[in-house]
């Protein structure tokens, strides 16, 4: 079974830090590409960032660029966030979900990340 | 930058039909998703490639794409059906990527 589980949101002041976990399990992450999702509170979904099965592919949307890495470590089969400077506008909850060419097929349940001084 | 714009509610009664359209620039020439969001729960695919359905899905829901509309049809719709649905497209031409509607609410009267 395709478990996606995230971990490492919590409360941080504007222009902080927070590490974004996500730890998959039913598959390995070098064959598969990978997103972080967000949704601000009782708004709409908002792409944040993907990358490859190989990792040599990376993109981010235009309010997260320079701001955020996205990043995997295959032994431990698990996705990571990097946010840096962080904005209130990041509040969110934060996805992971796996993607199979050009749409996501599973998802985690998320991890709420408050930015709020 | 791509936009895909959905109506913000659709209202439908038990039984009867739901369908939720996703207008694009030429969103025809590009493959569409749908998902699927209750309450405090993570999104679910329930649409792919246009009209594909995931394993799990009723045949209830179908999907099509033309032109500047995409539309997602619920057949005999239930009360277990009301939720947000957000449509979705890779859209590298313009680099953003992804790009989600703004989602529907649909309320099963």
């Amino acid at each position: 079974e395709v478990q996606l589980e995230e971990s490492g949101g919590g409360l941080a002041q504007p222009g902080g830090s927070l590490r974004l976990s996500c730890a998959a399990s039913g598959f390995s992450i070098n064959n598969y590409e990978m997103s972080w999702v967000r949704q601000a509170p009782g708004k709409g979904l908002e792409w944040v960032s993907y990358i490859s099965g190989s990792g040599g592919t990376i993109y981010y949307a235009d309010s997260v660029r320079g701001r955020f890495t996205i990043s995997k470590d295959s032994a431990k089969n698990s996705l990571f966030l990097q946010m840096t400077s962080l904005r209130v506008d990041d509040t969110a909850v934060y996805y992971c979900a796996r993607c199979r060419a050009s749409f996501f097929d599973s998802w985690g349940q998320g991890s709420l990340v408050t930015v709020s001084s | 930058s791509y936009v895909l714009t959905q109506p913000p509610s659709v209202s439908v009664a038990p039984g009867k039909t739901a369908s939720i359209s996703c207008g694009g620039d030429d969103i025809g020439s590009l493959t569409v998703h749908w998902y699927q969001q209750k309450p405090g729960q993570a999104p679910v695919l329930v649409m792919y490639y246009d009209s594909d359905r995931p394993s799990g899905i009723p045949e209830r829901f179908s999907g099509s794409n033309s032109g500047n509309t995409a539309t997602l049809t619920i057949s005999r719709v239930e009360a277990g059906d009301e939720a947000d649905y957000f449509c979705q497209v890779w859209d590298s031409r313009s680099g953003q990527h992804v790009v989600f509607g703004g989602g529907t609410k649909l309320t099963v009267l």
